[in-house]
């Protein structure tokens, strides 16, 4: 058990649709990362937020958005859902957010766009 | 742009036989490298990690050398096991902590 909770662990929605991911991150962490995997382009770094900042930005689309709150649990929204926005979403933590510091990763979100 | 490019699977082998997941980056400066795995259905957990050139990481008897001079940082064990079939990914460590991954490499191992 990696201390990160992610919930829901599927969601199942249609295109158009908006969503919320939640994400808790192990305790003590004050970084938390959100990531996509999906089959075609693998494992995409979308966004970092230490402490209730964002800190780094990846390859996130403006439909997406998210935000860490004050007692470090973040959300990931997802708006106008494509089908091709189907794919697993992890959340991972770290202690100190800095390159020596590892990443601790959540069993994932499902999401399914039909 | 940093990026990781790793070899890739399935790779299928046999119990005890001797395993190698190449792994090669890109970088500017000197990035800590990592291995993570994945089991079905789980996260990925940390396997290893190199934080400097020529360092050793290992864990659960996986092995790998931070080459500076080929840019790479291949995994290695020496006898697998069924229980360590999933998948491997590498990955280098950004500025700001968050982590570069390659594609990811599908080991089986059957009995």
């Amino acid at each position: 058990d990696s201390g990160v909770t992610q919930t829901p662990k599927h969601l199942i929605t249609a295109t158009g649709q908006r969503v919320t991911l939640r994400c808790s991150p192990r305790s003590g962490d004050l970084s938390v990362y959100w990531y996509q995997q999906s089959l075609d382009q693998g494992l995409q770094f979308l966004i970092q937020y230490y402490n209730g900042e964002e800190r780094a930005k990846g390859n996130i689309l403006e439909r997406f958005s998210a935000q860490q709150f004050p007692d470090l649990h973040s959300e990931l929204n997802l708006s106008s859902l494509e089908l091709g926005d189907s794919a697993l979403y992890f959340c991972a933590s770290s202690a100190t957010g800095t390159d020596n510091s590892p990443l601790h990763f959540g069993n994932g979100t499902r999401l399914t766009v039909t | 742009g940093n990026s990781v490019t790793q070899m890739e699977g399935p790779v299928t082998l046999s119990e005890e036989a001797f395993l190698t997941i190449n792994c090669t980056y890109t970088a500017t400066g000197y990035p800590s490298l990592f291995w993570y795995v994945q089991y079905p259905g789980e996260g990925l957990q940390l396997l290893l990690k190199a934080t400097k050139a020529d360092d050793k990481g290992s864990n659960k008897g996986f092995e790998a050398t931070y080459r500076k001079e080929t840019t790479s940082f291949h995994l290695e064990k020496g006898s697998v096991q069924v229980s360590d079939s999933a998948v491997y990914f590498c990955a280098l460590g950004g500025s700001q902590g968050n982590l570069i991954f390659g594609k990811g490499t599908k080991l089986s191992v059957k009995p």
